[in-house]
């Protein structure tokens, strides 16, 4: 059974970092490409961030770019999202996400959120 | 950036009736369409992909269908378990993006 477990959300001030993680269990993580995607509380879904299954390949939502950092450690099978310089507008529910079988860019499996909350 | 536009926001609707819910593209994406079906304090279900392919565990009388810049999907019978939010997500081009959702209510 396909499992993502994040973690690390908080509450943190205005122009501060926060590393969230995600650890994956029930499927070969070395394999797939892996998502980063948001939920500001009683909104809609934004996509984050991607990294490709070997890493090579990151990319961002123009919203975040230049201030977050997707990573993945292969030896300590997790996924990390590095929030620096957070602003009100990035309080929102992180999902960690996998990347589908057939295609990498949409997801088939989600964690159950963490929430970040950006607020002084 | 593509902008996903969903409609209607809300759906009332009966059990056992039909509902169709629309995603309109604002530049092709060709097939490459997902929806998700969110329910309250949960996160989201893969529920389509490719456009037209049910993800496991969802039942037939769910489908998706178009290409291109519309697209469908329609639920044959509500049943109580079918009441959520659900997106549309087009992965052709990045960004990747979400339309605003719509939310399938009890009538």
């Amino acid at each position: 059974e396909v499992q993502l477990v994040e973690s690390g959300g908080v509450v943190v001030q205005p122009g501060g970092s926060l590393r969230l993680s995600c650890a994956p269990s029930g499927f070969t993580f070395d394999d797939y490409t892996m998502h980063w995607v948001r939920q500001a509380p009683g909104k809609g879904l934004e996509w984050v961030s991607l990294i490709s299954w070997d890493g090579s390949s990151p990319y961002y939502a123009d919203s975040v770019k230049g201030r977050f950092t997707i990573s993945r450690d292969k030896s300590k099978n997790s996924l990390y999202l590095q929030m620096n310089s957070l602003r009100t507008e990035d309080t929102a529910f992180y999902y960690c996400a996998k990347g589908g079988s057939t295609d990498p860019y949409y997801f088939d499996f989600w964690g159950q959120g963490t929430l970040v909350t950006v607020s002084s | 950036e593509i902008v996903m536009t969903q409609s209607p926001a809300t759906l009332s609707v009966s059990p056992g009736e039909r509902a169709t819910l629309s995603c309109r593209a604002s530049q092709s994406v060709s097939s490459n369409l997902a929806w998700y079906q969110q329910k309250p304090g949960q996160a989201p279900r893969l529920l389509i992909y490719g456009a037209s392919t049910r993800a496991t565990g969802f039942p037939a009388r769910f489908s998706g269908r178009g290409s291109g810049t519309e697209f469908t999907l329609t639920i044959s019978s509500l049943q109580s378990e079918d009441f959520a939010v659900y997106y549309c997500l087009q992965y052709n081009t990045w960004p990747f993006t979400f339309g605003g959702g719509t939310k399938v209510e009890i009538k």
